[in-house]
This record gives structure tokens, sequence and C-alpha cells, in this order.
């Protein structure tokens, strides 16, 4: 059984990092087409896709966000963090980790319970 | 603006069909790309529906069906029931922009 948990701060201040980890479970991100990544939620509006890193340590970022990401793995711990800087009360929302089909063209198939960040001073 | 285009709200009565559609372009669904599916009811995080432009995860109910045609694809439900009403969202790849996008959500009412 998949399972996904985020974690991380609640409340971050403008400018500051923020950094969330990814705990999973029931699967290795060491086999090939495995990949774990992270999607937000701002309250009440759509899904966005933030980043993807594979199996073996391919890493894809969205285009509008890349130059303030950074997604790396610890498979040893069955981890994966997202570090998002210079954060900004726009970047307040629901950050779900998900869990990449390895047989789809990146569907998600499983689904953290996210975490709510609210970014304010 | 989502890349992918959604009707912003669905409606139909129990038992009824509705469809949801999602429009793209031809550096998403019309250069091939599969379209995904995903349901969120209220209060939850999303749940994977429909992959590959029409195949079913286990345990998800057959009235659930996904097709796939040039730079469109669409969502059917049949036999509407009242648990069916929440958010639904398409996503698909962009190769112009190298990674995942999604449609802006359709909010299905059960009359």
């Amino acid at each position: 059984q998949i399972t996904l948990k985020e974690s991380g701060p609640t409340l971050v201040k403008p400018t500051q990092t923020l950094t969330l980890t990814c705990t999973f479970s029931g699967f290795s991100l060491s086999i090939s087409g495995v990949g774990v990544g992270w999607i937000r939620q701002p309250p009440g509006k759509a899904l966005e896709w933030l980043a993807l890193i594979f199996w073996d340590d391919d890493k894809r970022y969205s285009p509008s966000l890349k130059s303030r990401l950074t997604i790396t793995k610890d498979t040893s711990k069955n981890q994966v963090v997202l570090t998002m800087a210079n954060m900004d009360p726009v970047d307040t929302a629901t950050y779900y980790c998900v869990h990449r089909h390895p047989d789809t063209s990146d569907a998600f198939d499983m689904w953290g319970q996210g975490t709510m960040v609210t970014v304010s001073s | 603006q989502s890349v992918l285009t959604q009707p912003p709200s669905v409606s139909g009565a129990p038992g009824q069909r509705v469809t949801i559609s999602c429009t793209g372009s031809s550096s998403n669904i019309g250069a091939g790309y599969d379209v995904h599916w995903y349901q969120q009811l209220p209060g939850t995080a999303p749940k994977l529906l429909i992959f590959g432009n029409s195949n079913r995860p286990s345990g998800v109910p057959d009235r659930f069906s996904g097709s796939k045609s040039g730079t469109s694809a669409t969502l059917a439900i049949t036999g509407l029931q009242a648990e069916d009403e929440a958010d639904y969202y398409c996503q698909s790849y962009d190769s112009s922009l190298s990674g995942s996008i999604f449609g802006g959500g359709t909010k299905l009412t059960v009359l």
C-alpha cells in the first residue's frame, strides 16, 4: 500500500525559503520508472504542478517557478524534499506530494493528504 | 489562466449523463500526450479517476469513462449520483513547457 505524507511549516514569512518533506512508504524510489512530485493548490483555485524527481535522479520543474525550486531525494530514508525560495503571499496554498504511476506519462496515482502553507508577515 | 481549458461548471440530475471537456493545443493533447482525469471531493486530496486517456484505476466505477480526439479530451459520467458532486481536473504534458499541466477544473453539481 502506497502512502505519502507531507511535512513542513504551516506559516512562512515573505522572502523566506520554504522546505517541505515528503515521507513515503509502499514503494522504492530506486526502481525504474518511479517518480515523486509536488503539486499545489491555492485556496479555491486549480491545481498547479511544481516539480518531479525520478528514480534515476532526473528532475523536472515548472518553467514559471524553476528559478525558485529545488527537488531532491533521499532513497535510504524514503523521502523527497522540495525547497521554494523567496516565498510570497501568492504562494499560499495546499502543497501535495504525489506518486507518479510508472507505466504512464506522469499520471499521479497516489496523493498525500496535503499540507497548507500560509505566507504572511 | 490554465493551458488546458475546462468549463467552470456542469450540472445534471441523478441518473443522467454529463460530460466535461478539456481543450488543449498542438503542444500538449494535440501532440499525442496522454490525458489524465482527477476527482477532488470537498476538503480532500485529488484522486486519479482516468489515466492514459481512457483507463480506469482499480476501484473506479465504470460509470466514469474518458476519451480523446485531436486537441481535446472528454470525461463522461453516466448514472449520475449525489456522491459524484466534486471538482474534476484534466492533466496532460506540454512539450513547450516541458512539464505537466492542469486544466482550470470543473465543478460538477448534482441537482
